[in-house]
Formats: C-alpha cells, sequence, structure tokens
C-alpha cells in the first residue's frame, strides 16, 4: 500500500534562516506530488505541483522553492525565511488527478 | 474556471443531530468530486468520492453525500453527530484529466454536547 512521509512535524525557525521541508512517497510510481500550505483560519493554497522528476509548476510566486530530485521525493525550501512564511504545510500525492493523499503535516513557526 | 462553494465556515450542530454540510461546483462537464476530513495539527483524509457512478456516496465514519448535477451541488450529510465528528471539512473537485484538485475554503464543525 502507498505511503507519504513527511517531516519534521514542528519547526520554529528565526526570520532569515533557511527551510527544508522534506516529503517521501512509498508504493506508488510517478506520482503527482503537491506542497499546500494552510495559514490560520485559512483554507489551503496550492504552492508547487510536480508531475515528475525535475518538474515544479509553481502556483503563488514567493519566498519559497520546490525540487523533485528523485521520483517519489519532493522537497520545500527557502534561502531565507520570513514571518509571513509561518503556517502549516502539507504534502500530497495523487494518481493522474483522483483523490489526493496527505501527509501528517509540518507546523512552520517563524520567529 | 473550476470553483468550489463551501456554504458557512462555520456549521454547529448538537451531539445526535443530522450534520448537513453544502458544497457547491462550477463545471461545463461532471468532475470528481471528493470530501475531505482535517483533524487539528493533521493531514487531510479523504472521508469519499464521487467519480460518476452512484449518485449516493457513503464513506468513512457514517458520512454520506449525493451528487446532484442539475444543482451542481454535492452536500455532506450525516444523521447523527457524535463528538469526534468535530473536525474542518473540505470539498474539492477535480477537472478529469487534470493534475490539480480545486478546493473549497472549509468548514469547521462544531459539535454541541
Amino acid at each position: 500500500s502507498q505511503t507519504i512521509h513527511q517531516w519534521p512535524a514542528t519547526l520554529v525557525q528565526p526570520v532569515g534562516s533557511p527551510l527544508s521541508l522534506e516529503c517521501t512517497v512509498e508504493g506508488t510510481s510517478n506520482p503527482n506530488l503537491y506542497w499546500y500550505r494552510q495559514a490560520a483560519g485559512r483554507g489551503l493554497q496550492l504552492l508547487f505541483y510536480s508531475v515528475g522528476i525535475g518538474q515544479i509548476s509553481s502556483e503563488v510566486p514567493q519566498n519559497l522553492s520546490a525540487s523533485r530530485p528523485q521520483d517519489r521525493q519532493f522537497i520545500l525550501s527557502s534561502k531565507k525565511l520570513l514571518l509571513s512564511d509561518s503556517g502549516f504545510y502539507l504534502c500530497a500525492w495523487s494518481d493522474r488527478g483522483f483523490e489526493a493523499f496527505f501527509g501528517q503535516g509540518t507546523r512552520l513557526t517563524v520567529v | 474556471a473550476q470553483s468550489v462553494t463551501q456554504l458557512g465556515s462555520h456549521v454547529s450542530v448538537s451531539e445526535g443531530a443530522l450534520v448537513l454540510l453544502r458544497c457547491n461546483y462550477s463545471s461545463s462537464v461532471p468532475p470528481y468530486l471528493f470530501w475531505y476530513v482535517q483533524y487539528p495539527n493533521q493531514g487531510l483524509q479523504l472521508l469519499l468520492k464521487y467519480t460518476s457512478a452512484a449518485t449516493l456516496v457513503k464513506g468513512i465514519n457514517g458520512f454520506e453525500a449525493e451528487f446532484k448535477k442539475s444543482e451542481t451541488s454535492f452536500h455532506l450529510t450525516k444523521p447523527s453527530a457524535h463528538m469526534s465528528d468535530a473536525a474542518e471539512y473540505f470539498c474539492a473537485v477535480s477537472d478529469r484529466g487534470n493534475y490539480q484538485l480545486i478546493w473549497g475554503a472549509g468548514t469547521k464543525l462544531i459539535i454541541k454536547p
């Protein structure tokens, strides 16, 4: 069966520090991969999605970037965090537009 | 462009009462439709999905939803609310062949004892 791993679960980082969140999927090949963010009291905002290795589409221009170095690995990065980057980050995968399966999320607090 | 509207950011019901969470979509062709639940500080979990089979879809935890093409709706119901149902619920739609899900803003379900 397929599983998705996302870590860390919580993270407190100072303003201006770098960020790296990692997500891996097991049990499937060539999944679509997604990074979402939830700000406090707001819905899901799609940040990036990927349909294959090295293929990244950005939905919202901002301080973040994403990479897919391997088929089932998706990384969210920032060179310098802003206070506004705080939120709940969710990684997800899907099989060609059908339902998405989510990781447990990372609570990022930028201080 | 596709859009999803969830009526009511917060819905409050008494324990044992009917739960009704509303979702309307805009689409020129019948889409795939989904309901997800999110508990605090957790990821989203699929409750149920409609992919053009039966219009009444049963999901986990006693929830069900009915696809009504004429009303472009996919409302989520549960006959009797339980305290453990308190969570946020998201409706989503997928254009067939597209790579993205379009999300509603979410409805927080509050259960009163």
